[in-house]
Parts: structure tokens; sequence; C-alpha cells
């Protein structure tokens, strides 16, 4: 079965700092792996996806993650964070045959001044 | 597009109500997705609609809950007796234009229904 585990439900950085969200998956199957990102009181914005094209992704708003199979992550990074990054940020892996996703359980991202 | 649109945005019930939520889909995306989201949790599958045929149903889609996509177009989602637990979030996605693959294709999120049940 598939899953995903988020470590870390808060991150907080200064603003200009490297973000790292972290992501690690198990799958049975090659998987498909996204990243949504929600504000408050709103529903999701994909970020990025992995489908098995090229193992560098670049999303939205500069953030970029990268597949590593031998470690079974799909780790979220953006160089500089901006205030506007503050945000809560799910990584998801396709579940069933139907294209359904599973989530993890998301990271609180804080962005000091 | 208009993107995925859900109503109400809000609702608040006394416990033992039924109520009833809607989605409008992005036109011409066949498929359609409720996801259930608690507080400090991530989105939880509930059910899956490929045009109007209900193909799958989590096992948190109890007797309570039913789920409707008449003709393919809009989707509604009724929980009868509500409970406190049933106090969430409720999210509607949809994804995929015909013949396109199912599994790597993004799903688009509405903004969500946000049920309290007092």
């Amino acid at each position: 079965a598939q899953s995903v585990t988020q470590l870390g439900s808060h991150v907080s950085v200064s603003e200009g700092a490297l973000v790292l969200l972290r992501c690690n998956y198990s799958s049975s199957v090659p998987p498909y792996l996204f990243w949504y990102v929600q504000y408050p009181n709103q529903g999701l914005q994909l970020l990025l996806k992995y489908t098995s094209a090229a193992t560098l992704v670049k999303g939205i708003n500069g953030f970029e993650a990268e597949f590593k199979k031998s470690e079974t992550s799909f780790h979220l990074t953006k160089p500089s964070a901006h205030m506007s990054d503050a945000a809560e940020y799910f990584c998801a892996v396709t579940g069933g045959s139907q294209g359904n996703l599973i989530f993890g359980k998301g990271t609180k991202l804080s962005v000091k001044p | 597009d208009t993107g995925v649109s859900q109503d109400p945005r809000h609702k608040i019930t006394k416990r033992g109500q039924n109520v009833t939520f809607r989605c409008d889909p992005i036109s011409e995306h066949n498929r359609l997705y409720w996801y259930r989201q608690t507080l400090g949790q991530g989105p939880e599958f509930l059910t899956y609609f490929q045009n109007e045929a209900q193909l799958e149903k989590s096992r948190l889609l109890s007797d309570r809950f039913s789920a409707e996509r008449p003709k393919g177009s809009f989707s509604t989602l009724e929980i009868q007796r509500t409970e406190q637990g049933d106090s969430a979030m409720y999210l509607c996605a949809s994804s995929s234009r015909r013949g396109a693959t199912i599994s790597n294709t993004e799903a688009f999120f509405g903004q969500g229904t946000r049920l309290t049940v007092v």
C-alpha cells in the first residue's frame, strides 16, 4: 500500500533562507508524487508533480523537488524563502487504481522577517 | 476553466441534522473526488466518480454519507444525522480530460466546505 510521511509538522525559516520540507514515500509500484500548498481556509494548489520523467522537478513559485528512489524521498526545496510562502504543504502519492491521492499529515511553514 | 467550485463555503449545523454540499468540477473533467480534512491532518479520500458512476468508496464513507453525480456534471455529498465527529473541511477535486491517463494527472481542488457540527 502506498503512503507518505512528512518529517516535521512545523518548520520555521527566516526570510531569504533555504526552505527544505521532507517527504518520504512507500509504494509497491513506481510512484507518482505531488506537492500541494494550502493557504488558510483554502483548497489545495499543486506546486509540482513527479511522473517518472525527470528526477528533478521544477514547480511554481520557485519550488523544486528531487525524486530519489534509493532514499524513497521527494523533498521540497526553495533557495530563498519569501513571506508569502507561509502556508501548509502536503506531499501526496497516487493511491488506488482510480487516481485518488494519499496525503501526508502536512508541514506548516512559517517565515520570519 | 473557472476552477472547481464548492458551495457552501461554511456550514454550521446542529447534531442530528442532514447537510448537503455541492461541487461543480472544471467543465469536461470526467473524474471527481471527495476528500475530508480534519484539523492538523492531510486530506483523506472519501469517494470517486468517473462521469456519473461512483467507482470507489473509502471505508471512511459510512452509511450516513451518500454522494451522487447525476449526468456526470456537478456532484453532491450528503451527510445524514450529523455527528460532532463529522466536523471537518470537505474538499472536492476534479481531474483529467477524457482519454488522459489517470494516475499522473493533476487534481484541481475547490476551496472546500467547512462543516461545523454543534
